[in-house]
């Protein structure tokens, strides 16, 4: 069964402290993909990675960065954190091929900043 | 103007009921759809794809989409408390394996 798991579920987190999201699917699979998803916003895209250290900034990359070392593993980077970082985060990975391949979400991580 | 826009409910409806939620997209070429279920506080998980226009069916749940009006839908017969989740409409451009979503709708069936 396909797999993508973020490691922390439930964080909180002050402001301006250094946050990692950790996101490793074990699919094989090229494209990984960063988003947010707030009420009444829907899911925003952040970043995304089509290969090993490769990246391209999403809609709403400001605040955030994000590092890919191993094909597996996609780390979301809060450099400072704030309060309007407070979200749902969800990491999400797809095989190369084109439209149409399915995305596979993680079960998301949820951030909150005081 | 958003590509896709989908209308957020939220939705109640009795156990037993036909439900349909509905999505509009703004830019033709997009050819391939899909609905996406979430349950509260879990990721997003494919529940049916279409290509083009035309119904595809999978169990009590179908799939529609209108590349006349640019309209896509999905009916859920004889709900469930099991479906009471958000359903979110998504689309890639042509080429692209990044998905535009829609917001969301939020179904509840009561029992």
């Amino acid at each position: 069964d396909v797999k993508v798991t973020q490691s922390s579920r439930y964080l909180v987190k002050r402001t301006g402290e250094k946050v990692f999201l950790e996101c490793v699917q074990d699919m094989d699979h090229e494209n990984m993909f960063w988003y947010r998803q707030d009420p009444g916003l829907g899911l925003r895209l952040i970043y995304f990675s089509y290969d090993v250290k490769m990246k391209e900034k999403g809609d709403i990359p400001e605040g955030y960065s994000v590092s890919r070392e191993k094909k597996e593993r996609f780390s979301l980077i809060l450099e400072s954190a704030s309060t309007n970082q407070t979200s749902m985060y969800l990491c999400a990975s797809t095989r190369e091929g084109g439209y149409g391949n399915t995305i596979y979400f993680g079960e998301g991580s949820w951030l909150t900043v005081v | 103007q958003k590509e896709v826009e989908q209308d957020p409910g939220p939705l109640s409806v009795p156990e037993g009921a036909i439900v349909s939620l509905n999505c509009t997209y703004s830019n033709s070429a997009f050819q391939y759809f899909m609905w996406y279920r979430q349950y509260s506080r879990k990721g997003p998980e494919l529940l049916m794809y279409t290509y083009s226009s035309g119904n595809k069916e999978d169990g009590r749940f179908t799939a529609q989409v209108d590349k006349s009006s640019k309209y896509i839908s999905l009916f859920i017969r004889d709900s469930q408390p099991s479906d009471s989740a958000t359903y979110l409409c998504a689309t890639p451009e042509a080429g692209s394996y990044q998905l535009t979503f829609g917001k969301g709708t939020k179904l509840s069936v009561i029992p």
